[in-house]
């Protein structure tokens, strides 16, 4: 199993401002991805992350909203620009198994919650 | 979209086998059914999946139907922390994102 590391864990911040999410994980995957989570909401993908390539954006995301780098494959960050409170979700990282499951579990990091005021 | 249709809450005595079913009428020959669960401010965890057989692991039991439409998540002994969100999931293996559904709030009571 995959074991991932979210910073910050949580974040109150200010309309027109941008926040950067870190995602840690202890061994490297190919593919990383991140998903939102609107308060009473299920998850819905952002982005899924390459390493050494441009991330691929869901429809409704896009790139000068949620910049996301991948610069190894072990780490992720998503920013947050220019929050307005429709920004407040759990923003949550997540890979894919590698090995003999590479075809059976996704790991998900604790999630960032963020809250736009 | 997702593919998978879910009732959107479930109430189980603490002891009691939770049965969760999942519809989905849609699936494709070469889609596996995915179970995860979120629990309260946390990452959804893994819990089991299948193709056309049942399965069972620690956690739960998996039962599809034959003609693979529909399936039941069985926990045999729900506990209070087995309170949960649990998305019922069908894809092809691989790493594609996973896409959730609403899932069904299943909610253990003492």
């Amino acid at each position: 199993s995959a074991v991932i590391s979210q910073k910050p864990s949580r974040d109150i911040c200010q309309r027109g401002t941008s926040l950067t999410i870190q995602c840690q994980v202890d061994s490297q995957v190919t593919m990383m991805f991140w998903y939102r989570q609107q308060p009473g909401q299920s998850l819905t993908l952002i982005a899924t992350a390459n390493q050494g390539s441009e991330a691929t954006y869901e429809s409704g995301f896009v790139i000068d909203k949620f910049p996301i780098s991948r610069p190894n494959l072990t780490f992720s960050t998503l920013t947050v620009s220019n929050m307005s409170p429709e920004d407040s979700s759990i923003y949550l990282c997540s890979v894919g198994a590698s090995g003999e499951t590479s075809y059976n579990e996704q790991f998900f990091g604790p999630g960032t919650r963020l809250t736009v005021l | 979209d997702a593919k998978t249709t879910q009732p959107t809450s479930m109430d189980c005595a603490e002891g009691r086998a939770a049965n969760l079913p999942c519809n989905h009428s849609t699936i494709s020959g070469n889609e596996y059914v995915y179970w995860y669960r979120q629990i309260h401010s946390q990452g959804p965890q893994y819990i089991i999946h299948g193709l056309k057989n049942n399965e069972t692991n620690e956690m739960a039991s998996l039962i599809i139907t034959e003609d693979r439409k529909s399936s039941t998540l069985i926990l045999p002994h729900a506990t209070l922390r087995d309170t949960a969100v649990y998305y019922c999931i069908v894809r092809v293996p691989g790493n594609t994102p996973l896409v959730f559904g609403k899932g069904t709030r299943l909610s253990v009571i003492a």
